[in-house]
């Protein structure tokens, strides 16, 4: 079982759409959650930080933790072709990240 | 600050030769790191360096090599080129808090360079 899964997508959904991006994990040992984004030929960016279950919200975007279920959520709001990216989960207990997969999202205008 | 920068943008090569990849932050992190993206497979940690003089490996090493003599600069040796290392290569950095009393640190955010595509044949 790999430690990190993630829906490698392709995700497309009409502009203004609410995205949902989706990851799970297995070892309960990890506590900090971070969504990086990547644009094509670009290296990852980070775009959520967090350490706690529930919700952290930042403008359209919110990223939500269910440690009891070991699932991690990236929301978007009112999408934008702007978001049209690779969205990659990476989840840690130490100094080293593990990542997801990757979800490639399409904003069709 | 000019972040994490990486050279060459591209490179082509033969099967059997080396060649090394350039890395270099700006930031003055303590922690830097190598990683191969491949299509599908997200990103898979090669070396790590937790500050000048001090490596190890990640999960993907083998056919790899590292060293960290400044704080600064971080290279990724391919010794023996093969075909399994094309690939699209990240340097990245952050600054990590240390475990205390043997227990884990914790990295702040990691910063990206634009990466190394690699191509052999």
């Amino acid at each position: 079982q790999k430690e990190v899964e993630q829906d490698p997508g392709p995700l497309s959904v009409p502009e203004g759409a609410i995205v949902s991006l989706n990851c799970t994990y297995s070892n309960s040992a990890f506590q900090y959650f971070m969504w990086y984004r990547q644009y094509s030929r670009k290296g990852p960016e980070l775009l959520m930080y967090t350490y706690s279950s529930g919700n952290k919200e930042d403008g359209r975007f919110t990223a939500q933790v269910d440690k009891s279920s070991k699932y991690i959520s990236l929301f978007i709001r009112d999408s934008q072709p702007s978001d049209s990216a690779t969205y990659l989960c990476a989840i840690t207990s130490n100094e080293k990240l593990t990542f997801g997969t990757g979800t490639r999202l399409t904003i069709i205008p | 600050n000019a972040g994490v920068t990486q050279t060459p943008k591209f490179r082509i090569l033969k099967i059997g030769q080396s060649m090394t990849l350039q890395c270099a932050q700006d930031m003055n992190h303590n922690y830097m790191y190598w990683y191969r993206q491949d299509p599908g497979m997200g990103l898979k940690l090669i070396y790590y360096s937790v500050g000048a003089g001090i490596t190890d490996k990640g999960e993907v090493p083998n056919g790899y090599n590292v060293s960290r003599s400044t704080t600064e600069d971080f290279p990724l040796r391919l010794e023996l080129a093969a075909p399994s290392q094309t690939s699209v290569y990240f340097c990245a950095s952050s600054f990590a808090y240390l475990g205390t009393s043997g227990g884990p640190g914790r990295s702040e955010t990691q910063y990206f360079g634009p990466g190394t595509r690699l191509l052999v044949l």
